[in-house]
């Protein structure tokens, strides 16, 4: 149990779908993030939100729209996606600052 | 600019030592280390801060050179346990985790 969980664990979706990824952390963290882990690659800050406003977003795409409710939700909507955007999708949590993030388990997408 | 790692796959036996390395082209402040073992979340080791410390646990213990600017993570007495890919995250300024760049890993695997 990482503390931070994600759904779903696999997502299979055609490229005219639409689709949302939940993570969900009670480690009483006020930031909560999201990336990218593609094979051979590092791992690709997303979106960053503290205390529910978004304080990052590295250039994604606008087919991926962030969404955090409260302090411990994050969404990730999902919507006319490429093959390129097959990956592992990571949420994280943590505090703000020189402290660990605490990764979920991922959502593995593959986009057909 | 991500930090690069070295080398990017090391095989050993079950009681070897391994090394690995992480450099940056800026200057480091922070630098976070994670290890992934397949199909689950990265887990946090730990996170040196500017000012050229040495951190452990057990037996996984990790320096960070400011003058070089590089960390490098030691693992002794290797274990089965130990197998994984290791990511390092680099902070340049402030301590933010807003801000972490990660390397593309270095996978390890502890033979018996």
């Amino acid at each position: 149990e990482t503390g931070v969980t994600q759904t779903p664990r696999h997502l299979v979706m055609g490229m005219t779908n639409k689709k949302s990824l939940k993570c969900e952390q009670h480690l009483g963290h006020n930031a909560m993030y999201w990336y990218k882990q593609s094979a051979k690659k590092p791992l690709e800050l997303m979106f960053v939100y503290s205390l529910e406003e978004r304080v990052e977003n590295n250039s994604v795409p606008s087919r991926f729209s962030p969404e955090c409710p409260n302090s411990s939700h994050l969404f990730l909507h999902l919507h006319t996606l490429q093959p390129e955007d097959s990956a592992l999708y990571l949420c994280a949590s943590s505090h703000e600052y020189n402290s660990p993030l605490h990764f979920g388990n991922g959502t593995r997408l593959t986009v057909t | 600019q991500q930090p690069v790692q070295s080398p990017q796959a090391v095989i050993l036996r079950e009681g070897e030592d391994a090394v690995i390395n992480c450099s940056s082209s800026k200057a480091l402040y922070s630098v976070h280390w994670y290890r992934q073992k397949h199909g689950e979340a990265p887990v946090f080791l730990m996170i040196l801060l500017k000012g050229g410390e040495q951190k452990g646990h057990d037996k996984i213990s990790a320096s960070f050179n400011e003058k070089k600017q590089q960390s490098s993570l030691y693992l002794t007495a290797s274990q089965l346990s130990y197998s994984g890919t290791y990511f390092c995250g680099t902070g340049n300024s402030g301590g933010s985790n807003y801000k972490l760049t990660f390397g593309k890993g270095t996978l390890l695997t502890v033979n018996p």
